[in-house]
């Protein structure tokens, strides 16, 4: 079976500093894809970043970048420099093959940025 | 820009009335999926269809028929809708490993 795991509900970070969100996988899939998404207060739902699990090198995307430790099935956010725009809610989300290529969700976790 | 388009974004429906809503994207991707959200139970899965005329249940298709017609085009249709479909309904599209990209959202109310 298939699971994406965020033990973190919510954090609050201060303006200007550097927060990292965890989550947790489970596959048994040799091939799979993980994602990051944000979802505004809106509620609109943006796609952050990707990281194939045969690469290894950290997906980097403008102030988001990725801790991919595949032997602990693990993929962390990291954003640097927060802003308060990146007060949201961030889920991490997984895709394989096994799983009909269907988006598995985490949880998510609500970020605070505070000034 | 490519986009995943939801028609209407809110709509209110009394119980028993057949609701539409309509999904499109302009990114020629063969996979769309319908999801709801819920506070406290995140994305759920309603509907995933892998290309035309190609459609899967996904975790909670009871109450909600879909359809594809043309690959751009993907609709969600509650026949007779319950007070208890009070949600807010994602479309989203994407290529097959690729990322999934999401519409606005959808608030239906049925009262």
């Amino acid at each position: 079976a298939q699971k994406v795991t965020q033990t973190q509900t919510s954090i609050s970070v201060m303006e200007k500093t550097t927060v990292t969100m965890d989550c947790v996988y489970e596959t048994q899939d040799s091939s799979y894809f993980l994602f990051w998404y944000k979802q505004t207060a809106s509620g609109e739902i943006v796609f952050l970043i990707r990281q194939d699990s045969y690469k290894k090198e950290n997906a980097t995307v403008g102030h988001y970048s990725l801790n991919f430790q595949k032997p602990k099935s693990s993929i962390g956010l990291i954003i640097t420099a927060t802003q308060i725009e990146d007060s949201a809610v961030y889920f991490c989300a997984m895709r394989v093959s096994s799983g009909s290529w269907q988006l598995i969700f985490g949880s998510g976790t609500q970020l605070t940025v505070m000034p | 820009d490519m986009k995943v388009t939801q028609m209407p974004r809110y709509l209110i429906k009394r119980m028993g009335e057949n609701v539409l809503l309509e999904c499109g994207q302009d990114m020629s991707h063969e996979t769309m999926y319908w999801y709801r959200q819920d506070p406290g139970l995140g994305l759920q899965l309603i509907y995933i269809s892998y290309d035309v005329d190609s459609n899967s249940e996904g975790d909670i298709p009871k109450g909600y028929r879909v359809s594809r017609k043309k690959r751009e085009h993907f609709s969600l249709i509650l026949d007779s809708a319950k007070t208890n479909q009070t949600s807010v309904y994602f479309c989203a599209s994407s290529l097959r490993t690729k990322e999934v990209f999401f519409g606005k959202g959808t608030r239906l109310t049925v009262v």
